[in-house]
């Protein structure tokens, strides 16, 4: 299992540019996620999805948008692009494990620079 | 609604010494709680998640928690440091609110480990 992949790993933006996020997963998990991670932030939560067609906003939503057409991907989609975007992204995955909760599958991030 | 606090952005120890990073949570519901790693330049990965089953939780490389209820804590410790430790620790929450389990993850704190 190559578990949960992120494209591009690298990237910059200009201003008002707009840009696709790729996450998969091949463990067959229900649940994904996007975070954001900002220096001495932690992770905040921009969209996470129960399984295929349902997507939420979580704690950061604005400025993106998500979908989810099949159990494997789930990408972020930036429309015009702020420097206030400026962060490393994480996808994220798991599967309800019995007494344990959602212990989630992390990708490798993608680094976004918005000038 | 639940939340966690990471006492401390930056802990930094001796080789060879004990290792405290503290995680306090508050959670309307009986949570599930977990620790996560995060190596320079690398996506989450998991270090140990409490299950209910114990209160001692072990995980790899040598940590452990202890979930106290009555002091709604789940601090990490591992009894000697290495300098492989070096690295950004994340502990997490995730209870079952609004109709489904979204974790909460605290700020971080990074570990510094002195030859």
């Amino acid at each position: 299992n190559a578990g949960v992949t992120q494209t591009p790993k690298f990237r910059i933006l200009k201003i008002g540019q707009s840009m696709t996020l790729q996450c998969t997963q091949d463990m067959n998990h229900n649940y994904m996620y996007w975070y954001r991670q900002d220096p001495g932030m932690g992770l905040k939560l921009i969209y996470y999805s129960v399984g295929a067609g349902i997507t939420d906003k979580g704690e950061v939503p604005n400025g993106y948008n998500v979908s989810r057409s099949t159990t494997e991907d789930f990408p972020l989609r930036l429309e015009l692009a702020a420097p206030s975007q400026t962060s490393v992204y994480f996808c994220a995955s798991s599967q309800r494990e019995p007494g344990v909760g959602y212990e989630q599958y992390f990708g490798p991030g993608t680094r976004l620079t918005v000038t | 609604a639940q939340s966690v606090t990471q006492l401390g952005s930056h802990v930094s120890v001796s080789e060879g010494a004990l290792v405290l990073l503290r995680c306090n949570y508050s959670s309307s519901v009986p949570p599930y709680l977990f620790w996560y790693v995060q190596y320079p330049n690398q996506g989450l990965q998991l270090l140990l998640k409490y299950t209910s089953a114990a209160t001692l939780v072990k995980g790899i490389n040598g940590f452990e928690a202890e979930f106290k209820k009555s002091e709604t804590s789940f601090h990490l410790t591992k009894p000697s440091a290495h300098m492989s430790d070096a690295a950004e620790y994340f502990c997490a929450v995730s209870a079952f609110e609004g109709g489904s389990y979204i974790p909460t993850f605290g700020r971080g704190t990074s570990l510094i480990v002195h030859p």
